[in-house]
């Protein structure tokens, strides 16, 4: 069975500062790994994945990824965060394209 | 292209009473999951299918759910005799064979 966790609840960062969302995660066999964003009231709008190749993932809106397989982390950044960021962001794991687990969520608060 | 399509958006049904929620998936797309949503937490799968096919129903109660996607016409899943902790976001997704999952706006069922 594989999981997710995500170690922060909230995330609070300066405007213009780098930000950084952490994920771990476990699975059998080779990750699919997905990062998502919900704004309030919305569904989750899909930023980026990794399935193989550049552990360096660039994804929607700045947004880019770290694959790590030793530490079996995949954490979300971006170099410069902006007050429209604010949202909840979910990390995410599917054993090749299947069902989606999802980690419990890190709120990103990005002040002015 | 349209995106996912959810309706309702709002859905409050008594307890005992049935609830159906429906998901169009992208154009192209023959896979749909549904997840669902409580309060301040992650999004659950509940179950996946193709055309006429429920692939992997593991996350789905024993009873009162059920799931359909028919040859023609939108996902169903439905809720029998509701009851207050059905309360919930209930998310649909459509994928591309193996491939990344789009979400729906979602469907907020209240149970009263």
């Amino acid at each position: 069975a594989q999981s997710v966790a995500q170690p922060e609840d909230q995330v609070n960062v300066a405007e213009g500062n780098p930000l950084t969302v952490k994920c771990t995660y476990s699975v059998s066999g080779n990750p699919y790994l997905f990062w998502y964003v919900q704004y309030p009231n919305r569904g989750l709008q899909f930023l980026l994945k990794y399935i193989t190749g550049d552990n360096l993932v660039k994804g929607s809106y700045g947004f880019e990824a770290e694959f790590n397989k030793s530490q079996t982390s995949f954490h979300l950044k971006k170099p410069s965060a902006l007050v429209s960021d604010s949202a909840l962001y979910f990390c995410a794991v599917s054993p090749q394209g299947r069902a989606l687990t999802f980690g419990s969520g890190t709120r990103l608060q990005v002040q002015p | 292209n349209a995106g996912v399509m959810q309706n309702p958006r709002h859905l409050v049904r008594r307890r005992g009473q049935e609830a159906r929620l429906r998901c169009s998936p992208m154009k192209g797309h023959s896979h749909v999951y549904w997840y669902r949503q409580l309060p301040e937490e992650g999004l659950k799968f509940m179950v996946y299918l193709q055309k006429e096919n429920i692939i992997d129903e593991s996350g789905m109660p024993k009873e009162r759910f059920s799931a359909e996607f028919p040859k023609e016409g939108p996902s169903i899943l439905r809720i029998q005799q509701v009851v207050r902790g059905d309360s919930a976001a209930y998310f649909c997704a459509s994928s591309p064979p193996g491939d990344t999952q789009y979400f729906g706006p979602g469907t907020r069922l209240t149970v009263l």
